[in-house]
Formats: structure tokens, sequence, C-alpha cells
């Protein structure tokens, strides 16, 4: 069964707003991350984060963890054209990453 | 620059006709894995490479199999593709200092692989 659920599955924003993606997984976890790809790229790594973390930061993005929700945020800040891609979560419980479905964002110019 | 490749970008195979997909890194990690991923789907985990030791998803079709002659390449094989083993095969490396996946892992452009 799917481990990452993520929320919406499509997004559209104007440049210069927020983007904020959900995902929530079902089993205890070691760590999440959020992963980018561009349409028919290979996955880049954006960020970690451990199970005893609560938020952490990159540049213009957040992401937050709630495990007693089994829960994940990725908030991109002040969104580019050049952020249009897809966003997946990645839960890491056993020793490998087990993918969400994605989230597809389109930030137009 | 490239720290993972994979050749070639596209490939078109037959029905049934064997073909080999191919992946190669300069970061010396110690973990590889191949995924498959279908359009508009999450990448499926196929196997991993810990070193030497394969690992096989239990829910990998016996038609995939795996090879890693050294640290720095390994090959998809696909004994006999149907028409439902069209899709995107991505590899990707990971240190493996600390176990098989606490850590980032690092994606090659992919494979597109087309049967006709």
């Amino acid at each position: 069964s799917q481990q990452g659920e993520e929320d919406p599955q499509a997004l559209s924003i104007q440049e210069g707003e927020n983007a904020t993606m959900n995902c929530s997984y079902k089993t205890s976890i070691n760590n999440l991350q959020w992963y980018r790809q561009n349409s028919g790229r290979g996955l880049v790594h954006l960020i970690l984060i451990r199970s005893n973390e609560r938020e952490k930061h990159s540049g213009r993005l957040r992401v937050t963890l709630d495990t007693s929700k089994k829960s994940s945020s990725l908030l991109i800040t002040a969104s580019r054209a050049a952020d249009t891609a897809s966003y997946f979560c990645a839960t890491d419980n056993t020793g490998k990453l087990i993918f969400g479905q994605g989230t597809t964002l389109q930030v137009k110019p | 620059d490239a720290m993972v490749i994979q050749n070639p970008r596209y490939q078109v195979t037959q029905f049934g006709k064997p073909v080999t997909l191919s992946c190669s890194q300069t970061l010396n990690h110690n973990v590889m894995y191949w995924y498959q991923q279908k359009s508009s789907q999450a990448p499926k985990l196929l196997f991993h490479y810990y070193d030497k030791d394969f690992n096989n998803e239990a829910d990998t079709p016996d038609n995939f199999q795996s090879r890693r002659p050294n640290t720095s390449f390994c090959f998809l094989d696909i004994r006999s593709p149907g028409l439902g083993d069209a899709a995107m095969y991505l590899c990707a490396t990971s240190r493996g200092d600390s176990g098989i996946s606490q850590e980032t892992q690092y994606f090659g452009p992919g494979t597109r692989l087309l049967v006709l």
C-alpha cells in the first residue's frame, strides 16, 4: 500500500505566490524526504527531515513534520516560473524510500 | 559534473526483445537503486545493490534482472519486454554509510523505454 499520499494532486499559482503541498503517511518513519522532478527528468533531492525534527528550512523551502498526525508539508515561498515541476515526498521506515504520487505545481509567469 | 549517468536517454525495443539499460556513477556510492516510473505515477523501487549484495523487491517481476559488475556501473536487464513495461527507468545512488537509506538519494536523468 502507498506510504505517502500527497495533496493536492495539482496546483497552479502565479509567480510570487506561495505554494504549499502536503504529504500524509501511514506507518512510523526514520525520515521524510522531498524531491523535485522536472518533466521527463530524474528526481532532485530538496530536503530531508528526520523523525525527531519538526521544521527545516532551505532557501525558499520550508518543510514541517508532524509525526503525531503522520503528515508533512512543503512550502515554497515567492514562487518562480522555474519552480514548475512535480514534487514528491518519500518516506523511509525500512531503509528504503517509498514515494508518494506527487503534486504537480505550475507557476505562471 | 554528471554524477549519475544513464544511457541511453531514450530506448525503443520490440515486444519480447531483450533490452539492457545502463547506469554509471562518479560518486563512489555503495548503494545503487533501480526504479520504474510510469506516467504520472510515483517511482517504484525494483531492486537495489548494497555493494555486491542484491536485494530484490517482492513484487518485482522475474522479467527484470540486474547486474553490478563494479562500484561504478549497474545494469537493468529486461528479458522479454511487454507493452506494460514501457516507462521511465530511474537509477539512483546513496552513500550507504548509515544503512541503506537514511540519507539523500542521487538520481540519474532516467531512460525512457518504449516497447513496440
